[in-house]
């Protein structure tokens, strides 16, 4: 059964600081793995996505990784902000023959960042 | 903005009471998708529309029955409802062409609560 798993389940950090998210997936084999960043009340809006060939894709502070031997992914926080509280979500996307819809979401890892 | 609208935003309805979500898109896409977002839960695929034609039906019940009347607009009518049917219902829409395909874009939700 495809699953994506995330870590931790919640986070609390100090405005300023870095942070880094965890993705772990069983979808094989895989299209492409996206990390969103959904507010309080709001749909999901996209930070980055990466097929299986690459490595790495940055969004402003937001730096995600991928490694598609271990299937694993992280997203990196730098310089936190107060408007970086929310949920990221980890969606993977399997290769479907004749094409398909189908996506699998992570529960997400509630951010909270303080003064 | 991501280019999808949702309304309304809110909405209370009593169990035999009768509502519509609605739906639209601005990306030109030619799939959308109706999510259900429950707390602490990952998002749960309910129906996909291709070109108008809904190719998928994840065992939604039929108190919740979907319209596609175009590829822009998209309706989940309601009816008869259940308590544990109050969650945030997400529309999404995306391309199936490239190799970022399936990269949906999601609305901001309608928050529904079912007394």
């Amino acid at each position: 059964k495809n699953q994506v798993e995330q870590s931790p389940q919640s986070l609390i950090i100090l405005e300023g600081k870095n942070c880094t998210l965890q993705c772990n997936y069983t979808v094989s084999p895989f299209s492409n793995l996206r990390w969103y960043k959904q507010d309080t009340g709001r749909g999901p809006v996209s930070l980055t996505i990466m097929t299986f060939s690459e490595n790495t894709k940055s969004n402003g502070r937001y730096t995600a990784t991928l490694d598609a031997d271990t299937k694993q992914s992280s997203l990196h926080i730098t310089a936190s902000q107060l408007s970086d509280s929310a949920s990221y979500i980890c969606v993977v996307s399997p290769i479907l023959t004749g094409g398909g819809n189908k996506l699998t979401f992570g529960t997400g890892t509630q951010l909270k960042v303080e003064l | 903005e991501t280019g999808v609208t949702q309304t309304p935003r809110h909405l209370v309805m009593g169990m035999t009471n009768k509502k519509s979500l609605k739906c639209e898109q601005h990306l030109g896409h030619n799939a959308m998708y109706w999510y259900k977002q429950s707390a602490k839960k990952p998002l749960e695929l309910m129906f996909v529309y291709n070109f108008k034609e809904q190719t998928e039906n994840n065992s939604v019940p039929s108190r919740f029955s979907p319209e596609c009347p175009n590829s822009s607009h998209l309706f989940l009518h309601l009816h008869t409802l259940q308590p544990e049917d109050s969650a945030l219902y997400l529309c999404a829409s995306s391309q199936e062409r490239g190799v970022y395909y399936n990269e949906q874009f999601f609305g901001p939700g309608t928050r529904l609560t079912v007394l």
